[in-house]
């Protein structure tokens, strides 16, 4: 079944700990995101990338990093920079970065401090 | 400044009953409009899209844009005990921004059997 594949689905960090979080899509979608989630909070975006080895800060890139090497991974790496790393992660993809493309779901990680 | 609006609820209704969601958004030049499902512990599902203005129906589910009034609002109809979820509208900024989705904070709904 073609869909956006995250892991792990709990994460646990360390302080001074850097973390990765993967994200593999078998959609043949160009575009992908980061996003996250804190309680009672709408979604905030992280990183996007149009195409392969090229991305874009979001709205709270500070504390994180991305690479998109190949088409279908787009992992995120939470450093030891981003003070406040507990939340859901999300990452997304669709066919195209603008016009009327929807963005699809991967089931997410949880990011907790030890 | 607070870009897509949401009443955060919980708004409850009983089963059966129609469901009237509503989100509320400044700029002025969006085009695209989704909804999304957000079961609770989970990552958020797409429900419907709209991009013209008036009413789209997919099933039980029907949704209304107004760009004029800057309102877009979701109608679920026949409401289910499995309809209880959070409810996220979302838009396509314009220009410059319209890689990018905003999103509200969501509504929570819960539908009482």
């Amino acid at each position: 079944d073609g869909g956006i594949t995250q892991s792990p689905k709990y994460l646990f960090r360390k302080e001074g700990q850097n973390v990765t979080l993967s994200c593999e899509q078998n959609l043949n979608h160009d575009a992908m995101y980061w996003y996250r989630q804190d309680p009672g909070q709408g979604l905030r975006l992280i990183y996007y990338s149009q195409i392969v080895n090229d991305f874009q800060k979001g709205d709270i890139a500070e504390g994180y990093s991305v690479s998109r090497e190949k088409k279908e991974s787009f992992p995120l790496t939470v450093t030891s920079a981003q003070k406040n790393p507990t939340a859901f992660y999300l990452c997304a993809s669709s066919m195209g970065q603008g016009g009327s493309q929807p963005q699809h779901f991967g089931d997410g990680t949880r990011l907790s401090i030890l | 400044q607070k870009e897509v609006e949401q009443n955060s609820g919980p708004l409850s209704v009983p089963e059966g009953a129609i469901a009237s969601l509503n989100c509320t958004y400044s700029d002025r030049v969006s085009q695209s409009f989704f909804w999304y499902r957000q079961y609770s512990g989970k990552s958020p599902e797409l429900i419907m899209s709209i991009y013209s203005n008036g009413d789209k129906e997919d099933g039980r589910f029907t949704a209304q844009l107004n760009k004029a009034s800057q309102y877009v609002s979701l109608l679920i109809r026949d409401s289910q005990p499995s309809d209880s979820a959070t409810y996220l509208c979302a838009l396509r900024g314009s220009g410059g921004s319209n890689y990018k989705l905003t999103f509200g904070k969501g509504t929570l709904l819960t539908v009482n059997p």
